[in-house]
């Protein structure tokens, strides 16, 4: 079945610190793979997504992922993290043809001053 | 100028009424999608449309019934509401699945 994990429930780092948000996936085919963020009271926004090519992805508000196929893992970075970071993160996988994305449980970001 | 957007943004509304949301995208997209995301903030797919017609239907109750009447709009109507349906409510839009999904600002249902 497919699946999605987001180890991490919630993570609390300080401003300036780097970020590592944990996702793992189960799928049959190659998925596509995406981070959203949910800032409090808002829709979902992407950071970035992954279809193919090159495994390391860069996207918006200086984030990046890497796609690992050998560990099922897209783990998303940040090398110096701001306070307006501070939100939901939603890894998430779809497939062309299944006309779903299935999202991880989510893991809340804290950012201490 | 907003890609997808609902309406209303709240809704608070007592146990038994029949309320509807509604959803429309600009991009173009054919593909269009319910999710329910609960106190927990996990994210479930409940319907998915591609060019009007229901593809994936996940075990939603059938007070639910979504409705697409083109390709740029998807609404959502429940009947008699009961105090578990209380959730926010996101509509999202895609082409196919070959990208990614674009996201309303989501309804926020509460039944009281």
């Amino acid at each position: 079945a497919q699946s999605v994990t987001q180890p991490d429930i919630h993570i609390t780092v300080s401003e300036g610190a780097s970020l590592e948000l944990r996702c793992n996936y189960s799928y049959g085919a190659t998925p596509y793979l995406f981070w959203y963020v949910q800032s409090p009271g808002q829709g979902l926004q992407l950071l970035l997504k992954y279809f193919s090519g090159d495994t390391l992805v860069q996207g918006i508000k200086g984030f990046e992922a890497e796609f690992k196929r050998s560990q099922s893992s897209f783990n998303l970075r940040k090398p110096s993290v701001h306070w307006s970071d501070a939100a939901e993160y939603f890894c998430a996988v779809g497939a062309s043809g299944t006309y779903k994305y299935i999202f991880g449980t989510g893991t809340r970001l804290k950012v201490l001053a | 100028d907003t890609a997808v957007s609902q309406t209303p943004k709240y809704l608070v509304t007592q146990m038994g009424n029949d309320k509807s949301i509604k959803c429309e995208q600009n991009l173009g997209h054919d593909t269009m999608y319910w999710y329910k995301q609960d106190s927990k903030k996990f994210l479930k797919i409940m319907f998915s449309y591609n060019n009007k017609e229901l593809i994936i239907n996940e075990t939603v109750p059938n007070r639910f019934s979504p409705k697409s009447p083109d390709k740029a709009h998807l609404n959502l109507h429940i009947n008699s509401l009961e105090l578990g349906d209380s959730a926010v409510y996101f509509c999202a839009s895609s082409q196919g699945t070959l990208g990614e999904a674009f996201f309303g600002q989501g309804t926020r249902l509460t039944v009281v």
